[in-house]
């Protein structure tokens, strides 16, 4: 089983439909991300979480918010989606206890707001 | 503030052919220097953390090498399976998250 899942892998919607995405991790990481990936522009941070009472925006949070279910669970939502948050999105984890400090990626969500 | 910068945008190698992909930053602080390997259409997979100047790390036919301006990730003799985006990503002392580069798209050819 996948350490870190994203429901659901693909989804279309209309412009200003309320849109959630969901995380799950059981990798046991305290930290977790939500990024987008456009063509030619790279990953970008939208938020993150240090635990279920840290939420902390990134570098383009305007349109969404997010929601700590649960140490295992994020969950990001666009409340009113519009077609410039067209984009692949993805969920990371990572454990600042350990050393190495990477943090390891879903599969991602294609999101597509026509 | 942080940039990191990948070149080439895109390489084409033939099966064997060896060569570098470069990953230029500037950083307040570097506190890691991350490499990632994305196919298409799926996350980044992690390949290696580089900490400090001098560093090198390898894995199979990749090396990875870090300097205090840019690190280079090294292809000996790849393989048509090594084709993917390579991202390159630097973390900050003062910062949390991952500020990550545009990638190198690597197609070996048989």
């Amino acid at each position: 089983d996948a350490d870190v899942t994203q429901t659901p892998r693909n989804r279309i919607t209309k412009t200003g439909k309320r849109i959630m995405l969901e995380c799950s991790q059981t990798k046991g990481h305290d930290r977790m991300y939500w990024y987008r990936q456009d063509p030619g522009l790279g990953l970008q941070l939208i938020y993150y979480s240090f635990d279920v009472k840290d939420i902390n925006k990134g570098e383009i949070s305007d349109g969404y918010s997010v929601s700590r279910q649960a140490q295992a669970k994020f969950s990001l939502s666009l409340e009113s989606a519009i077609p410039n948050q067209t984009a692949l999105y993805f969920c990371a984890t990572s454990d600042e206890g350990q050393l190495s400090n990477e943090q390891f990626f879903g599969p991602g969500t294609r999101l597509t707001v026509l | 503030e942080d940039q990191v910068t990948q070149s080439p945008e895109a390489l084409r190698l033939q099966e064997g052919e060896s060569s570098s992909l470069n990953c230029s930053y500037t950083v307040s602080g570097l506190r890691g220097l991350f490499w990632y390997r994305q196919d298409p259409g799926k996350g980044p997979e992690f390949l290696f953390t580089l900490y400090s100047a001098g560093e090198e790390k390898e894995k199979e036919r990749l090396k990875a090498t870090l300097t205090k301006k840019e690190s280079f990730l090294h292809i000996t003799a790849p393989k048509p399976e090594d084709s993917a985006t390579y991202l390159c990503a630097v973390r900050s002392n003062s910062g949390y998250a991952l500020n990550f580069g545009k990638g190198t798209s690597l197609l070996v050819t048989p």
